[in-house]
């Protein structure tokens, strides 16, 4: 079975300031890694994904992860939030092929000016 | 604009009644998916099918069915309703073999 712990339920933080979001997963098979955002009253939206090469992934907005396999985390980075960015964040893994999501508790990221 | 639809976006009813989401694809897309998400459970993976065929379950009440039509949408029955059935119910979907999944605007459902 998977998991995956995203270890901040809250991360506060002014604007652009650079802000890391945490995720560690749990899996005994290889793995995609999936960072998604949900804005308030919409659904989620797919910001990177590593699949599998680079380590370092670029996604949309300016936000990057880089998977570390030792460590099993995918931490999400940005080096200048906006307030725009305030969203809750959502960390997510499937096993190889086309499979569910396992999603973890998310992370509110509130940018104030 | 993830190319995924979902009708309607609200949903308010009383328990005991019975409810149909429905899900649209995006073009192309073979696979589809449906998730929770509620305060207490997070975000939680029902059902998948695939071209048609039920591919794989999660954790889905026996309440609760699904099925994909021959024009790929899908439809999610929910019966029997309970107040903790209230959430936001996602679909999601990906081609045939593909690793990511495009998420529609949800249906927020509200049992009273």
């Amino acid at each position: 079975a998977q998991s995956v712990t995203q270890l901040d339920s809250q991360v506060p933080v002014f604007e652009e300031a650079p802000v890391e979001l945490r995720c560690n997963y749990s899996s005994s098979v290889s793995v995609y890694l999936f960072w998604y955002v949900q804005y308030p009253n919409q659904g989620l939206q797919l910001l990177l994904k590593y699949l599998s090469g680079s380590t370092l992934v670029k996604g949309i907005n300016g936000f990057e992860a880089e998977f570390n396999k030792s460590q099993t985390s995918f931490h999400l980075r940005k080096p200048s939030v906006h307030i725009s960015d305030t969203a809750e964040y959502f960390c997510a893994v499937s096993s190889t092929g086309f499979q569910k999501l396992v999603f973890g508790t998310g992370t509110r990221l509130l940018v104030s000016p | 604009d993830s190319g995924v639809t979902q009708t309607p976006k609200h949903l308010i009813t009383a328990t005991g009644q019975r409810v149909t989401l429905r899900c649209s694809p995006r073009s192309g897309d073979l696979s589809v998916y449906w998730y929770q998400q509620s305060l207490d459970q997070g975000l939680q993976f029902l059902i998948q099918y695939y071209n048609g065929e039920e591919r794989a379950k999660g954790n889905i009440l026996e309440r609760f069915s699904a099925q994909q039509f021959p024009d790929l949408h899908s439809e999610l029955n929910l019966s029997s309703l309970e107040l903790g059935d209230s959430a936001l119910y996602f679909c999601a979907s990906s081609v045939q073999g593909g690793e990511t999944q495009y998420f529609g605007p949800g249906t927020r459902l509200l049992v009273l």
